[in-house]
């Protein structure tokens, strides 16, 4: 059982708005780095936005994310049909010394 | 190009052995520490381990599902991060991507390799 919660499923029309929501604690998402992670269908996943709000060279800026306290937020504008995907946050956990990952939000396009 | 290539995935029975590897390719390998992230049919991602650079040690971390069955280490004289998974169950059915870790503990991966499905049936 993932210790990162995420909505299993949110959906928009093409060119609307989607944010995602990463729940954690203190031990986790309060004092690390979020990254954030896209898996099209039958693809390996991607990554979308590191150190919390910071995206990778290529990947356009209708991406963000953002950190207040023990959560996190990743925000898709002009949402696109290829933007179709699951998307899963994921942080260190020092207390467990180990990698946690959110349970995975699918996006639908409408 | 960043490439991560895995291999040895396969049909194993419940209590066997496999190893995987992943040859990288396109930066310097010794540099980075390297992790395994599995994913279940139809699940999520589920972290397996990591281990870091020899600057930082060469040390490992493993999720509690793997810890003392599972093994990661390295040859950078080769550029492979390689898993050793012993006493296998059914349950660690899944596909199993390498990736690069950016940080003495992981702050991001980034890529990942196209991922090796293993499948423990008997």
């Amino acid at each position: 059982q993932s210790v990162l919660t995420q909505p299993p499923s949110v959906s928009a029309a093409p060119g609307q708005k989607v944010t995602i929501s990463c729940s954690g604690s203190s031990s986790n998402i309060g004092n690390n780095y979020v990254s954030w992670y896209q898996q099209l269908p039958g693809t390996a996943p991607k990554l979308l936005i590191y150190e919390n709000n910071k995206r990778p060279s290529g990947i356009p800026d209708r991406f963000s994310g953002s950190k207040s306290g023990t959560s996190a937020t990743l925000g898709i504008t002009g949402l696109q049909t290829g933007d179709e995907a699951d998307y899963y946050c994921g942080t260190w956990d020092s207390s467990l010394s180990a990698w946690v990952f959110g349970t995975g939000t699918k996006v639908t396009v409408l | 190009e960043v490439q991560l290539v895995e291999s040895g995935g396969g049909l194993v029975q419940p209590g066997r052995s496999l190893r995987l590897s992943c040859t990288a390719s396109g930066f310097t390998f010794g540099d980075y520490a390297m992790s395994w992230v599995r994913q279940a049919p139809g699940k999520g991602l589920e972290w397996v381990g990591f281990i870091r650079s020899k600057a930082y040690g060469g040390t490992t971390e493993y999720a509690a599902s793997v810890k003392g069955r599972f093994t990661i280490s390295r040859d950078d004289s080769k550029s492979i991060a390689y898993l050793q998974m012993n006493s296998l169950k059914t349950e660690d059915t899944a596909v199993y991507y390498c990736t690069r870790v950016v940080g003495s503990n992981p702050n991001w991966f980034d890529p990942w390799g196209q991922g090796t499905l293993v499948t423990v049936s008997s």
